[in-house]
């Protein structure tokens, strides 16, 4: 079964940090280009962050650049998403995807998606 | 960035009605270079993550209902449920994947009237 599993959610302070974990089983994971995309409560979907299959090619949003880290580990089928001083506006639920379809670098649809993992920025 | 704005943000119709959304984009998300529209359709039920519906904005994605359809070309572009099941009830985005960042609509809310 394709499959994308998402860990490390909790509560954080503001200013704090929190590493995201993303398991990928099912598929081969070193072919496929990976993004994180979150969803604030009740809001709507936000991409944050893409990496290319090879981990060479990383893109993020204006929002977060800066802050957050994206990284892969191809043997352990595994994706991260590093975020340092978190802010209130990054609370969110964190999914991560598989991205297909693209021409170029950073453009992806989504055919995967985990379930989610929640991210509560508060003091 | 391209910027991609939906109507209604929501709907409700009765079960069998025909519901139709619209995505708009701020520039055309065809790739000249294979006539593709760069363009997709999620539903996303509560409690789940999005569940991606058409691809290319008018192929349908592996086991999904024939009642869904997308059309359009360009910059705009519709989400077509013939008739509404109840199991339908969700919010729909659409997505485009032409250039980076990719941008998704401000989701439209499908309910049952």
């Amino acid at each position: 079964e394709v499959q994308l599993v998402e860990s490390g959610g909790g509560f954080v302070q503001p200013g704090g940090s929190r590493r995201l974990s993303c398991v990928a089983s099912g598929f081969p994971f070193s072919n496929y280009e990976m993004s994180w995309v979150r969803q604030a409560p009740g809001k709507g979907l936000e991409w944050v962050s893409y990496i290319s299959s090879g981990g060479t090619s990383i893109y993020y949003a204006d929002s977060v650049r800066g802050r957050f880290t994206i990284s892969r580990d191809n043997v352990k089928n595994s994706l991260f998403l590093q975020m340092t001083t978190l802010r209130a506006e990054d609370t969110a639920v964190y999914y991560c995807a598989r991205g297909v379809g693209g021409h170029d670098y950073g453009t992806n649809a989504f055919d995967i998606w985990g379930q989610g993992t929640m991210v509560t920025v508060s003091s | 960035d391209i910027v991609m704005t939906q109507s209604p943000d929501s709907l409700a119709l009765s079960l069998g009605e025909r519901a139709t959304i619209n995505c708009k984009s701020s520039q055309s998300v065809l790739y000249s270079s294979n006539k593709r529209n760069y363009l997709t359709w999620y539903q996303q039920k509560p409690g789940q993550p999005p569940k991606m519906l058409i691809y290319w904005a008018s192929t349908r994605e592996s086991g999904v209902p024939d009642r869904f359809s997308g059309a359009g070309s360009g910059t705009d572009f519709t989400l077509t449920i013939s008739s509404l099941q109840a199991e339908d009830v969700a919010v729909y985005y659409c997505q485009q994947y032409y250039s980076s960042p990719p941008t998704f609509g401000q989701g439209t809310k499908v309910e049952i009237k």
